[in-house]
């Protein structure tokens, strides 16, 4: 089964408005941490939030902020005030446990801003 | 500080070649990790290195191997290229491995195109 799923090949968002990226993930382990990275067209994997699975507040960073509802295993992205600099691919991931080693990525969500 | 460096950008190779990448951390990282990207596959863990010692594989053919140096650089090597391994290879630093709240942070990429 798919630990990190993400339902939401390509999506559009108007400028300046606020968009929700979909993730949901599957584990059995209390101890796990969930991650969100951007990836534009030049490749690089550029790291924007974080989520621990005992953080008790949802996290937020700048202008990107993390709905973590953990009974229903979903971590969704919100991007607020979207710019043109945020038209890129989205990848949710996890690591589980204490002897964690890698990350586990979603397929991804393929952002486009229009002007 | 700077980011995660990986070299060369670009490499274009011909079936039944080597090729041999390489990564430099952030400074003070002493773990390195690299993952495959391919449009089918997606995001995949190919290895992960901390204090010159290969921690963890992931499920890849013994064409792939790596090492690192003691001052934290490490090479990924891919021997006998086959069409199937062009990808975006990324190579990922943290401080410390094994902890689910580790915060990976990843470089640009190499391009690899296997003719």
């Amino acid at each position: 089964a798919q630990k990190i799923t993400q339902t939401q090949p390509g999506m559009f968002v108007q400028e300046k408005e606020a968009v929700t990226l979909d993730c949901t993930y599957d584990t059995s382990d209390p101890s796990y941490g969930l991650f969100w990275y951007k990836q534009p067209s030049s490749g690089e994997m550029i790291f924007l939030i974080y989520q621990g699975s005992y953080d008790q507040q949802n996290a937020t960073e700048g202008r990107y902020s993390l709905n973590f509802q953990k009974a229903r295993k979903s971590a969704n992205l919100v991007i607020s005030a979207s710019q043109l600099g945020d038209s890129a691919m989205y990848f949710c991931a996890m690591r589980e446990g204490d002897s964690s080693y890698k990350l586990i990525f979603g397929s991804g969500t393929r952002l486009l801003v229009r002007p | 500080k700077a980011g995660v460096t990986q070299t060369p950008r670009y490499l274009i190779k011909t079936r039944g070649q080597q090729v041999t990448l390489s990564c430099s951390p952030i400074s003070g990282h002493r773990s390195v990790s690299w993952y495959q990207q391919t449009p089918g596959q997606g995001l995949q863990f190919l290895f992960e290195y901390f204090s010159e010692t290969q921690r963890n594989k992931g499920n890849f053919p013994g064409r792939f191997s790596g090492r690192q140096f003691s001052n934290s650089r490490s090479e990924m090597n891919v021997s006998t290229l086959e069409l199937g391994d062009s990808a975006l290879y990324l190579c990922a630093s943290s401080s410390i491995p094994g902890k689910y709240n580790e915060k990976l942070f990843f470089g640009s990429g190499t391009q690899l195109s296997v003719l």
